[in-house]
């Protein structure tokens, strides 16, 4: 079946502006989570949703950035007035609970700020 | 914290044996996972470890101690394509599924 998707691959922006990523995660799965990985680095978990359950936003690094999950499926991170920090691979994996479950990966959208 | 250390890059030859180590806080500990990553590609799993022992599959192996904080992922009959980054995660208590990521290891198989 089909995995995690991503949109878009590759998003370039101006430093000040705003952007939308989107992840469709697995059908069925009921965890999504969202990830950073900067250059040469690892992945820095940012937020996880549960179900209905709230969101665990213990990892947005500022009040920059954000993130919905709509109908239980589709989510959206949003980041506003981007900086260039902000540069870097944001990847999206869901998983079918919270158990030891395994984490499936979007391919990741690269985001590059100028 | 809950840092997760491991190296940061590896050589090996074709056809060798490679063991990746990988140590993290043992408090609140519930579950490590390795994921293999090729340049430019997502994360694909690799192996689960929540007991203590050694969990083979195929070329690859995974070995837990929990009491020392420790796991390694051994890669057996080394192929060129096994060259990529690898990536040691841990679950916590209290911190639902989401995983704590080492920096990874990137690997290089030589000929």
């Amino acid at each position: 079946g089909a995995g995690v998707s991503q949109s878009p691959s590759n998003k370039v922006t101006e430093k000040g502006k705003d952007v939308e990523l989107r992840c469709d995660p697995i059908s069925g799965h009921t965890a999504l989570y969202w990830y950073r990985q900067s250059l040469g680095q690892g992945l820095e978990f940012l937020i996880y949703f549960q179900g209905n359950s709230a969101p665990d936003k213990s990892g947005l690094p500022s009040d920059r950035f954000s993130a919905e999950r709509t109908g239980g499926s589709v989510s959206t991170l949003t980041i506003q007035r981007t900086q260039q920090e902000d540069s870097a691979v944001y990847l999206c994996a869901s998983s079918s609970g919270q158990g030891d479950y395994e984490q499936y990966f979007g391919p990741g959208t690269r985001l590059t700020v100028t | 914290g809950q840092n997760i250390d491991q190296p940061t890059e590896m050589t090996a030859t074709e056809g060798a044996i490679v063991q990746i180590n990988c140590t993290y806080q043992t408090s609140g500990f519930n579950g490590l996972f390795w994921y293999q990553q090729h340049a430019g590609e997502a994360p694909t799993f690799l192996s689960y470890n929540v007991l203590d022992g050694l969990e083979e599959k195929g070329r690859f192996s995974s070995f837990l101690s929990r009491s020392k904080g420790y796991s390694y992922l051994l890669l057996k009959e080394l192929q060129m394509k096994d060259s990529a980054s690898y990536l040691c995660a841990v679950r916590f208590y209290n911190q639902g599924g989401k995983l704590i990521f080492g920096q990874g290891t990137e690997l290089s198989v030589k000929p």
